[in-house]
């Protein structure tokens, strides 16, 4: 019973590397999910995708790009990771049904130097 | 989107019911009103949901205002447990999340 797995659950970087998050899910769920969430604040959507090859901007989308080729997975890329990028990202998915609640991962806790 | 408005904290003694108020006065009529809640160093996690009618589930109570205009979470005997980061969120489509209510539990 996965859920939503999140890779890697840690990471460090340089300023000026990229990387690539990937996110699972395995409830065959619609819609998916990346926030951020800084130290004693809370989560800020960065992007959102409603179905397989569709993204769309949330509320701090600069600096990130997303892809959804498949249903089951949720990229989020850093083509140039900035010190203000040090984050905890957090993964959600969801049915479409409003009612229905998100299913969060663990998160991935990144810190760029 | 329609924004909530909660207190950034609030105190409880174990053992003791607590009631964590939520405001969304911008509430349009299909917007269901959901809890979170985040441990430390955890995603957060479902809590509860409603519409319209007060909701019980094994984990909390949902009580909604009649004009929808504001929802309380209610914690009928915290546990050091439940100490964590509530949030109260309106769900169209998609979630805004707020800072949410920092829950202390005293023991």
């Amino acid at each position: 019973n996965a859920g939503v797995t999140q890779t890697p659950k840690f990471r460090v970087l340089k300023t000026g590397q990229s990387m690539t998050l990937l996110c699972a899910q395995d409830m065959n769920h619609e819609y998916m999910y990346w926030y951020r969430q800084d130290p004693g604040m809370g989560l800020r959507l960065i992007h959102y995708s409603v179905g397989e090859g569709t993204t769309a901007k949330g509320e701090v989308p600069d600096g990130y790009n997303v892809s959804r080729l498949k249903k089951q997975n949720f990229l989020l890329g850093l083509e140039s990771a900035a010190p203000s990028q040090t984050s905890v990202y957090f993964c959600a998915s969801s049915s479409p049904r409003p009612w229905q609640p998100q299913h969060f991962g663990d998160g991935t806790r990144l810190s760029i130097l | 989107d329609a924004k909530t408005t909660q207190p950034n904290s609030m105190e409880s003694n174990e053992e003791e019911p607590v009631h964590l108020p939520c405001n969304h006065s911008t509430i349009s009529g299909t917007d269901y009103i959901h809890w979170y809640r985040q441990l430390p160093s955890q995603g957060p996690e479902y809590v509860i949901h409603g519409l319209t009618s007060n909701v019980n589930n094994r984990m909390a109570s949902l009580a909604i205002a009649e004009d929808r205009k504001s929802s309380t979470l209610i914690l009928h005997r915290a546990t050091l447990r439940d100490a964590a980061v509530y949030y109260c969120i309106l769900k169209a489509y998609k979630y805004i999340f707020g800072t949410g209510t920092r829950l202390k539990v005293l023991a």
